[in-house]
């Protein structure tokens, strides 16, 4: 049971446009969010976080925007470079008192093409 | 380098055989965590250590696994007897937690390969 989903396998996407990377939850219980970046042969890279009290948190290129109703959150890259070249990963946990394990979804491929 | 460092980065082992793997976590950090990936999958959570204590477990963390992290610093995962099933990327992660910080991020070494034959 995938409480964490991330439906598209792989995304191209221009250099210097805009990325977009979607993932949907189904446990109503996770209120914290993570980003995570992979290149093959490496561990994953943290990115960026938000938690359920915000909508939205920016970092540089990248914002992740949540929203709670619809279980789903996006993180947006832009503008995108060769270098975010990647797997991405959205991650979910229970804040506070819950389980402290990160819940993973199978990731989104990332191919900024030149 | 002060990042999350593991020992080995590649293991080939015949099924039935223990292996052993080694972490060493960001210094300052108090807690670390063992997840596993396999191919076309996200990083499944294993166990978690606060410090010494072991926390968490997983349902995937079979009888044949045991972690340890006996002075609270590096820490080793063991699998008896290996599977087939077992051949996946073993990752190691840390973070610092104090409290409710309102901040969970864990950092993540580069990983164990192992290859069960």
């Amino acid at each position: 049971d995938q409480q964490v989903k991330q439906n598209s396998p792989s995304l191209s996407v221009q250099e210097g446009r805009i990325s977009i990377l979607n993932c949907d939850y189904t446990n109503s219980m996770f209120d914290y969010f993570l980003w995570y970046k992979k290149y093959p042969a490496e561990g994953p890279t943290f990115l960026i976080s938000i938690s359920s009290i915000k909508d939205k948190n920016e970092d540089g290129r990248f914002t992740v925007f949540l929203n709670k109703s619809a279980k789903h959150l996006s993180l947006h890259i832009v503008p995108s470079q060769p270098g975010d070249s990647a797997v991405y990963f959205c991650a979910a946990k229970e804040e506070g008192g819950g389980a402290d394990g990160l819940t993973f979804g199978k990731g989104t491929h990332l191919i900024i093409q030149p | 380098d002060t990042g999350v460092s593991q020992d080995p980065r590649h293991k080939i082992t015949k099924r039935g055989q223990n292996v052993t793997f080694r972490c060493d976590p960001i210094s300052e950090h108090n807690r670390l965590y063992w997840y596993r990936q396999t191919l076309g999958q996200g990083p499944e959570f294993l166990t978690y250590f606060q410090n010494e204590a072991q926390l968490e477990k997983s349902r995937l963390l079979s009888d044949r696994f045991s972690a340890e992290r006996p002075k609270g610093s590096f820490s080793t995962l063991e699998i008896q007897r290996t599977e087939q099933g077992d051949s996946a990327m073993y990752l190691c992660a840390s973070s610092f937690s104090l409290g409710a910080s309102g901040r969970y991020e864990q950092y993540f070494g580069p990983g164990t390969r192992l290859t069960v034959t």
